[in-house]
């Protein structure tokens, strides 16, 4: 069965430091998006992507954080100058197209830890 | 803004037993709800998403109702087994880009 696969399955950053986290979405799916949960927190919607460009994005998806889907299979999440509060489990989601793109499918996650 | 509430937030339960599990929204004006299941370490698997203008879903065990004009949304599970132990989340969905979740129902399944 198709899966969402995200890289690394954990990053250790130093404060300040850029990361990149990796997605690969299911291949035919058209709508994208990240979450976070902070340890023993929610999980909290971050940022949908449609047609090369974000549709929605919530009040944590400030200037430090951008998306991209630089090739046909990979949506990127580049987090520019890393704080200790962004620690935290980073979830990738993808749907399809048509009646598929209700449901959407989750990624394992990366785990990232700012020190 | 979309406040999400799941309660109890956590349950243990003998094999065997049906259960129910509930969620709670603020805002009525929804596009639809989702269920979810969490492992530990792991991402989020859906269950069973209810459109707006739909009462209830179901899937094997489980059944999912929705009324929207009071906010709430009940996950039953029929006949519980120990596999079905994980966190349970429920998700809302003002529009079709955003999710709004809960902090989740922990379940313990004993054999």
């Amino acid at each position: 069965e198709p899966e969402v696969t995200q890289t690394p399955s954990h990053q250790v950053t130093q404060m300040g430091q850029e990361v990149i986290l990796r997605c690969v979405p299911i291949s035919n799916h058209l709508y994208f998006y990240w979450y976070r949960q902070i340890l023993g927190q929610k999980v909290e919607f971050l940022v949908s992507f449609y047609n090369n460009e974000i549709s929605e994005k919530s009040e944590i998806f400030d200037d430090q954080f951008s998306v991209e889907r630089p090739d046909g299979s990979n949506f990127t999440l580049k987090i520019r100058s890393t704080k200790l509060e962004d620690s935290a489990m980073y979830f990738c989601a993808s749907s399809g197209p048509g009646l598929g793109q209700e449901t959407q499918y989750f990624g394992p996650g990366t785990r990232l830890l700012v020190l | 803004k979309q406040e999400v509430t799941q309660i109890p937030a956590a349950l243990s339960v003998p094999e065997g037993e049906n259960l129910v599990l509930n969620c709670s929204f603020t805002d009525s004006a929804i596009y639809n709800l989702q269920w979810f299941r969490q492992d530990p370490g792991k991402g989020l698997t859906s269950l069973l998403l209810i459109q707006s203008s739909q009462r209830e879903q179901t899937s094997g065990r489980l059944n999912a109702s929705l009324d929207k004009s009071s906010g709430r949304s009940t996950l039953y599970i029929a006949a519980s087994q120990p596999g079905d132990s994980a966190t349970y989340l429920c998700a809302v969905r003002p529009t079709f880009n955003k999710f709004y979740f809960g902090s989740g129902t922990k379940l313990n399944v004993k054999p």
